[in-house]
């Protein structure tokens, strides 16, 4: 069964601080593993994505890390700001091949003034 | 325009009431979504449709019951409810069948008394 883990369910850092999410896969076929960021009232809207061929990317505060050996990656939000607060689901997808996003479950970050 | 529009935005409805969730996008995007949340939980896929064609039922309830009169409009019509069935239900669209890159409504938020 294909399966998304992500930890942790909950984050709390303060301002300026380092966020980190970590996400592990268990299927190879996956080719495509986007972040979706959802504040409260609001649906879920892409941050970030990234191709196993590709170890790091960046889009400004925001870097995703990518492990293809341990089927791992993460999400770093640099210098956490307050309207960072929200939840984070990573997920994964085969793009455009008709398979789903496989989503994990979600992890509800709170960024302290 | 990456807006995808969802009507209405607050919903109660009684375990007998007949009622219908909207959804529109303008992006030209062939592929659309029905998701159901609930709190603290990440999306799961009811329903997707591909140029207008059902491609994807999840074992969804007959009490659901999806609509794709055109290439940007998306109904769920829904009947006989379950209080269980409360939660927030987004739409989202994607160019392709299958793609990462999903753009979601704001969602509607559901009470079945």
């Amino acid at each position: 069964q294909q399966q998304v883990k992500q930890s942790p369910q909950s984050l709390i850092v303060q301002k300026g601080g380092i966020s980190i999410i970590n996400c592990a896969y268990e299927n190879t076929a996956f080719d495509y593993f986007p972040w979706y960021q959802q504040f409260p009232g609001k649906g879920p809207a892409l941050l970030i994505a990234i191709r196993p061929d590709v170890s790091e990317k960046k889009e400004g505060r925001f870097t995703i890390s990518f492990n293809k050996s341990a089927k791992q990656f993460s999400l770093h939000i640099m210098d956490s700001q307050p309207g960072d607060s929200a939840t984070y689901f990573c997920a994964a997808s085969k793009h455009n091949a008709g398979n789903m996003l496989t989503f994990g479950g979600g992890t509800r970050l709170m960024v302290k003034p | 325009d990456t807006e995808v529009t969802q009507t209405p935005k607050h919903l109660v409805m009684g375990m007998t009431n007949k009622k219908s969730l909207k959804c529109e996008q303008h992006m030209g995007h062939r592929a659309m979504y029905w998701y159901k949340q609930k709190a603290k939980k990440p999306p799961e896929l009811m329903f997707v449709y591909s140029y207008e064609k059902l491609s994807i039922n999840e074992s969804v309830p007959s009490r659901f019951s999806p609509e794709c009169p055109n290439s940007s409009l998306l109904n769920l019509h829904l009947h006989a409810l379950q209080p269980e069935d409360s939660a927030l239900y987004l739409c989202a669209s994607s160019a392709l069948l299958g793609s990462y890159e999903q753009y979601f409504g704001p969602g509607t938020r559901l009470t079945v008394t």
